[in-house]
């Protein structure tokens, strides 16, 4: 079945540092979703991207889709230590409301 | 109110006990889900309820038995356990506004430790 390949699974860097996951398929994705879960949460959703090449920016958080709507990045600038937690990418197929996700990145910020 | 509230936070069982997990969402949301997390791992789709009807089920174990009595609440009945179902077990909802690419809105979880 359809599946995604997020990238890095883990990612430590300074504080100050940029970040970037990535999220790839072989198939076309009708749309995909970021969420963010901090250690000991729940996954909280962050964005929403459904049109070819789109880019969508929340403060330090910049998200694309790609043009061949088979991949998606998540580009934090000048990472804090409140952005420390694991960023899931996740996809509906066309109609459904069946969330598939990715298996996650967990991000580590170094003070 | 966009809040989706879980109970217990907590939840401590043996193989033999009968145990239940609510889930309550006031934001007129017409999908609710569970979905049970492992340790650094995604959640997995359990079951989904669409207009308080079950419309998937993940080929989930039968000693998991989802109930939606009414469209705010959803309860997880729980009996027979195996120690491997420990994990942390997560409710959503979702406006199921005509299919696709719905925002999903996740309740704290319960973590269900099974003896």
């Amino acid at each position: 079945g359809q599946q995604v390949m997020q990238i890095p699974q883990y990612q430590h860097v300074q504080e100050g540092e940029d970040f970037t996951t990535y999220c790839n398929s072989s198939t076309t994705l009708s749309n995909i979703q970021w969420y963010k879960q901090r250690p000991g949460g729940h996954p909280v959703f962050l964005i929403q991207l459904v049109k070819s090449g789109e880019v969508k920016k929340q403060k330090r958080l910049t998200f694309q889709f790609g043009e061949a709507k088979k991949n998606s990045s998540l580009h934090i600038t000048a990472t804090q230590t409140t952005d420390v937690g694991t960023y899931f990418c996740a996809y509906s197929g066309a109609g459904s409301y069946q969330l598939t996700f990715g298996k996650g990145t967990k991000l580590s910020v170094i003070p | 109110d966009t809040e989706v509230t879980q109970t217990p936070k907590h939840l401590v069982m043996g193989m033999t006990n009968k145990k239940s997990l609510k889930c309550e969402q006031h934001m007129g949301h017409r999908a609710m889900y569970w979905y049970k997390q492992k340790a650094k791992k995604p959640p997995e789709l359990m079951f989904v309820y669409s207009y308080e009807k079950l419309s998937i089920n993940e080929s989930v174990p039968s000693r998991f038995s989802p109930e939606c009595p009414n469209s705010s609440l959803l309860n997880l009945h729980l009996h027979a356990l195996q120690p491997e179902d420990s994990a942390l077990y997560l409710c959503a909802s979702s406006t199921r506004a005509g299919g696709g690419a719905d925002t999903q809105y996740f309740g704290p979880g319960t973590r269900l430790t099974v003896l």
